[in-house]
């Protein structure tokens, strides 16, 4: 049974314009989010994370909001570029992290000229 | 400031065969977890290790263990090797204490089992 879930397996954007990747999520004791960012042949790098007693946080072109009733979150990236494309995970933590977090199956961003 | 590093990049196995995958954390981490990635699925969690012992677990069978050194470098070890076992391992390290759990990845070893 997936706890975050993923329903995009691939998303093309424009370049200059609005990325939005989606992300759900069945278990309310998820204390942090955090999506993270993968190129080929590299392992996932961390771009942004919100508590779950936040509703949104910023940094630069990334905006990360989170919906709790909904158990939704999205990263929103403006202006898109073409090195935003790649492989975009939504992970959860619980609090204390020693269950390590909890990835969905990813959302492939191609970012069109 | 040095990343996470894995070794070896790519290797294969055959099944039954037993394997170690290496890492070094980050500078500065105390903490360092194990992810398995396969084909077309995000990480999944293997285990976490903390201050030389295993503090967390995933839903991995007994044959996959590991070690965590002084220097907090760390193993994987998996034994009596199954198909199902190819994929990516991912290391990563972190902080205990730094809130998020952010963690820094390597970029995997990739395991074919034959």
């Amino acid at each position: 049974d997936q706890q975050v879930k993923q329903n995009s397996p691939s998303l093309s954007v424009q370049e200059g314009r609005i990325s939005i990747l989606n992300c759900d999520y069945t278990n309310s004791m998820f204390d942090y989010f955090l999506w993270y960012k993968k190129y080929p042949a590299e392992g996932p790098t961390f771009l942004i994370s919100i508590s779950s007693i936040k509703d949104k946080n910023e940094d630069g072109r990334f905006t990360v909001f989170l919906n709790k009733s909904a158990k939704h979150l999205s990263l929103h990236i403006v202006p898109s570029q073409p090195g935003d494309s790649a492989v975009y995970f939504c992970a959860a933590s619980g609090r204390g992290g020693a269950d390590g977090l909890t990835f969905g199956k990813g959302t492939h961003l191609i970012i069109q000229p | 400031e040095t990343g996470v590093t894995q070794s070896p990049t790519h290797l294969i196995k055959t099944r039954g065969q037993q394997v170690t995958l290496r890492c070094s954390s980050q500078s500065g981490h105390n903490t360092v977890s194990w992810y398995q990635q396969a084909l077309g699925q995000g990480p999944q969690f293997i285990f976490q290790y903390y201050r030389e012992e295993e503090n967390g677990r995933g839903n991995f069978p007994p044959r996959f263990s590991g070690l965590q050194f002084p220097n907090y470098s760390s193993e994987l070890n998996v034994n009596a090797l199954e198909l199902d076992d190819s994929a990516l391992y991912l290391c990563a390290s972190s902080l205990v204490g730094s809130g998020a759990n952010v963690l820094t990845f390597g970029a995997g070893s990739r395991l074919t089992v034959l």
